[in-house]
C-alpha cells in the first residue's frame, strides 16, 4: 500500500514553454502533498506543501507565479513549472503520507525536467 | 532551526561487511526520524523510521540508533551488499509542522 505515481518521468522542454507533473496518490487519500527539487548529488529541497482545495504554502525563495501547484482532489496534486528556463532544468519529486495507518511519507518516482 | 547534518558524505565499505551513517539534529521539536534509500534517477524510498521514545529499532539487516539526549541518530547496514550501493538520506519531522527536513545524503558504494 501507500504508492505515489508521479508522470511524466522525464521532459524535454523548450525555454519558455510551460511543463505539468502530476502526482497521484494511488491507493490512499492525501489531504497534503510535498514536492520537491534535487540537483546532482545533492540532497532534496522541500519547494512548497500543496493542500487539498486551499492554496499552496511556498518555501522561501520558491517562486510561486513560476512553480503553480494545484491539488484538485485527494488523490492528485499537479505542478506547472511556467515560462520554464535552462536553470529550472532539475529532478522533481513529490511525496505523500496517509493520514491513517504505519506508512510514512511515500515519494514519486520523480520527474527529470530538461529546459533547452 | 530545521537542521538535520548527516556524515559521511561518501563511504566505500566491502561486501559483507557494516555500514554506518550518522546523523545530528538541533530541533528537539523533531518527532519522527525516517531513513530512505535512493538509486540514480529515482523517487527515494522508506528503508526504515524511529520515533524519539526508542532507543533502537532494527528491520532486516538495517538498524536506526537513537540518542535523544545526544541529538543524534544513524543507521546500521549490517552485512552490506553490492546491491545497497545507493544514496542514503536521513531526515526528520517537526511537530509543528508535517514537512520532512533531510541531511544532505550518503553515497555509499558496497565493492564486492
Amino acid at each position: 500500500g501507500a504508492v505515489v505515481s508521479q508522470h511524466p518521468s522525464w521532459v524535454i522542454c523548450k525555454s519558455g514553454t510551460s511543463v505539468k507533473i502530476e502526482c497521484r496518490s494511488l491507493d490512499f487519500q492525501a489531504t497534503t502533498m510535498f514536492w520537491y527539487r534535487q540537483f546532482p548529488k545533492q540532497s532534496l529541497m522541500l519547494m512548497a506543501t500543496s493542500n487539498e482545495g486551499s492554496k499552496a504554502t511556498y518555501e522561501q525563495g520558491v517562486e510561486k507565479d513560476k512553480f503553480l501547484i494545484n491539488h484538485a482532489s485527494l488523490t492528485l496534486s499537479t505542478l506547472t513549472v511556467t515560462s520554464a528556463h535552462p536553470e529550472d532544468s532539475s529532478f522533481y519529486i513529490c511525496s505523500a503520507r496517509p493520514a491513517r495507518g504505519p506508512h510514512g511519507y511515500t515519494f514519486g518516482s520523480g520527474t527529470r525536467l530538461t529546459v533547452v | 532551526q530545521q537542521q538535520v547534518k548527516q556524515s559521511p558524505q561518501s563511504l566505500i565499505v566491502q561486501k559483507g561487511g557494516i555500514s554506518i551513517i550518522n546523523c545530528a539534529y538541533e530541533n528537539t521539536a523533531f518527532d519522527y526520524f525516517p531513513w530512505y534509500q535512493q538509486f540514480p534517477g529515482k523517487g527515494p524510498a522508506l528503508l526504515i523510521a524511529i520515533r524519539p521514545d526508542v532507543s533502537e529499532k532494527k528491520e532486516g539487516r538495517f538498524t536506526i540508533s537513537f540518542n535523544k539526549s545526544a541529538k543524534q541518530f544513524s543507521l546500521h547496514i549490517m552485512d552490506s551488499q553490492p546491491g545497497d550501493s545507493a544514496t542514503y538520506f536521513c531526515a526528520a519531522r517537526g511537530s509543528a509542522g508535517n514537512m520532512l527536513t533531510f541531511g544532505g545524503g550518503t553515497r555509499l558504494m558496497v565493492k564486492p
